[in-house]
C-alpha cells in the first residue's frame, strides 16, 4: 500500500517555542491531507484539510494562526504549532488522500508525531 | 447527526480465542466503512473497506461484515494473537468524502 511518513516522531520542546511537523507521501502524489490530533484515549480528532498550492479548511474550533499549515506541493505538508504550550502536547497524526483513479479515496495514515511541551 | 458508535469500548480475551468487534453508524448519504488498526503511538492502518454493495470483506484473521439497512458492521478477529492488541476504530465517509466520522474506537488486549 501507499506509505505516508512524518517526521520528527518526537519531539520535546519549551513553551513558546514553534516546531514544525513535515507529512509526505512518498509513492503517490497528494492533493489533499489532513491533520488530526489525538489525546490518550480518545480517537482521532480532524483539525485541518490540506489542499496543495491552496489555503487549509480548518474545523471548528481550530485557530488557524496557531497551526500554520502549508501544502506547497504534492507529496509534502507540515503543520507548524506557534507558541506552543503543554496544553498542545498530544499526539499529531497526518493522513493523505489517494486519488488514483479509484472510486474510493482512500486515506493512508503516518505513524503520528508525540509532541511534548514542557 | 453523522455519529458513529463502536463497542464494546474495551475488551481483554485469551490468545488463541475469537472476538467481534461493532459499529452502529448514522452516517448518511452512506459511501463507505473502513475498519483501522492502531498500535499504541503509532498511525492507524488500513484493514477493510466496505462500500454499500459490499456485506463482508476478509483480510487474513480480519474479517468485517457491513449491513447498510440496519447500519451496522462488525469486525471478527480470529484465532487472536498477542499482536492483535491494539485500538480498532470504525471510519465510515460519506458520499463525495465531504465527511468522514470517526468512532472513538475499542481496545483490545490480547493476553497469553
Amino acid at each position: 500500500g501507499a506509505v505516508v511518513s512524518q517526521h520528527p516522531s518526537r519531539v520535546i520542546c519549551k513553551s513558546g517555542t514553534s516546531v514544525k511537523i513535515e507529512c509526505r507521501s512518498l509513492d503517490f502524489q497528494a492533493t489533499t491531507m489532513f491533520w488530526y490530533r489525538q489525546f490518550p484515549k480518545q480517537s482521532l480528532m480532524l483539525m485541518a484539510t490540506s489542499n496543495e498550492g491552496s489555503k487549509a479548511t480548518y474545523e471548528q474550533g481550530v485557530e488557524k494562526d496557531k497551526f500554520l499549515i502549508n501544502h506547497a506541493s504534492l507529496t509534502l505538508s507540515t503543520l507548524t504549532v506557534t507558541s506552543a504550550h503543554p496544553e498542545d502536547s498530544s499526539f499529531y497524526i497526518c493522513s493523505a488522500r489517494d486519488v488514483g483513479g479509484r472510486a474510493i479515496n482512500e486515506q493512508f495514515f503516518g505513524p503520528g508525531t508525540r509532541l511534548t511541551v514542557l | 447527526k453523522n455519529q458513529v458508535e463502536q463497542s464494546p469500548q474495551s475488551l481483554i480475551i485469551l490468545e488463541g480465542k475469537n472476538c467481534t468487534l461493532q459499529c452502529n453508524y448514522t452516517v448518511s448519504p452512506f459511501s463507505n466503512l473502513r475498519w483501522y488498526k492502531q498500535d499504541t503511538g503509532r498511525g492507524p492502518v488500513s484493514l477493510t473497506i466496505m462500500t454499500f454493495s459490499e456485506n463482508t470483506k476478509s483480510n487474513g484473521r480480519y474479517t468485517a461484515t457491513l449491513d447498510a439497512d440496519t447500519k451496522q458492521s462488525s469486525l471478527h478477529i480470529t484465532a487472536s494473537q498477542l499482536s492483535d492488541s491494539a485500538s480498532y476504530i470504525c471510519v465510515v465517509q460519506n458520499t463525495g468524502g465531504f465527511k468522514t466520522i470517526f468512532g472513538a474506537g475499542t481496545r483490545l488486549f490480547v493476553k497469553a
